[in-house]
């Protein structure tokens, strides 16, 4: 089925710094949901957003719906070892009776 | 308020065997989705259920199936297993059909052997 392209495939990272992914895609979403799965793990739910240009924080969380509907991002501020874990981007298409589309996931390594 | 709880954790099964996956959603969710996670695949999307009703179903072959009962549990079933039919099988409930919020259980752990 269609995935949505997420950005980088994986990351090692300082812990303390900064990080940013991203989801893009050819078709329009309506909806766009942020995920983290840690090892053996369901995903959990971190940000919904909802609206074209739409800036939402949760914490050291900030994810965007991008303004051509096309694409959102996820920066996580002064990451710390807990943030380690594979973060997916779903997106919810505007047309049809279609279900959620999930990107491939961003497998993000801390190091202290 | 409880989660949602997906039994068994984790499962083997022998090739040619069938096995049944249970999902009870979270009280008052309505709808129910299966997705199967591998490491090459990613998630991918099974069916959707809906007051009993399958309202969506991905490209998978007719070995996997599933129902929605009157309280909303929701079980799904894959018959003469394969090999490559090993995975998380994971469960999502939303509040109602057009909720976009779906929030996941711990998975079933199914390994094919």
């Amino acid at each position: 089925g269609q995935q949505l392209n997420q950005s980088p495939q994986s990351m090692f990272i300082q812990e303390g710094e900064d990080v940013s992914m991203n989801c893009t895609s050819s078709s329009i979403f309506n909806t766009w949901l942020w995920y983290k799965q840690d090892p053996g793990e369901g995903p959990v739910l971190l940000i919904a957003l909802y609206k074209a240009g739409e800036l939402t924080s949760n914490g050291r969380l900030t994810a965007q719906f991008g303004i051509t509907r096309k694409d959102s991002f996820l920066n996580i501020s002064a990451s710390i070892p807990s943030d380690v874990g594979i973060y997916f981007c779903a997106g919810l298409r505007m047309s049809g009776n279609t279900p959620l589309v999930f990107g491939k996931g961003t497998r993000l390594s801390v190091i202290a | 308020k409880a989660g949602v709880t997906q039994t068994p954790r984790y499962l083997i099964k022998t090739r040619g065997q069938q096995v049944t996956l249970s999902c009870s959603p979270i009280s008052g969710h309505r709808s129910v989705s299966w997705y199967q996670q591998t490491p090459g695949q990613g998630l991918q999307f099974l069916f959707e259920y809906f007051s009993e009703t399958q309202r969506n179903k991905g490209n998978f072959p007719g070995r996997f199936s599933g129902r929605q009962f009157s309280n909303s549990r929701s079980e799904m079933n894959v018959s003469t297993l394969e090999l490559g039919d090993s995975a998380l099988y994971l469960c999502a409930s939303s509040l109602d059909s057009i909720s976009a919020e779906a929030f996941f259980g711990q998975g079933t752990r199914l390994t094919v052997v």
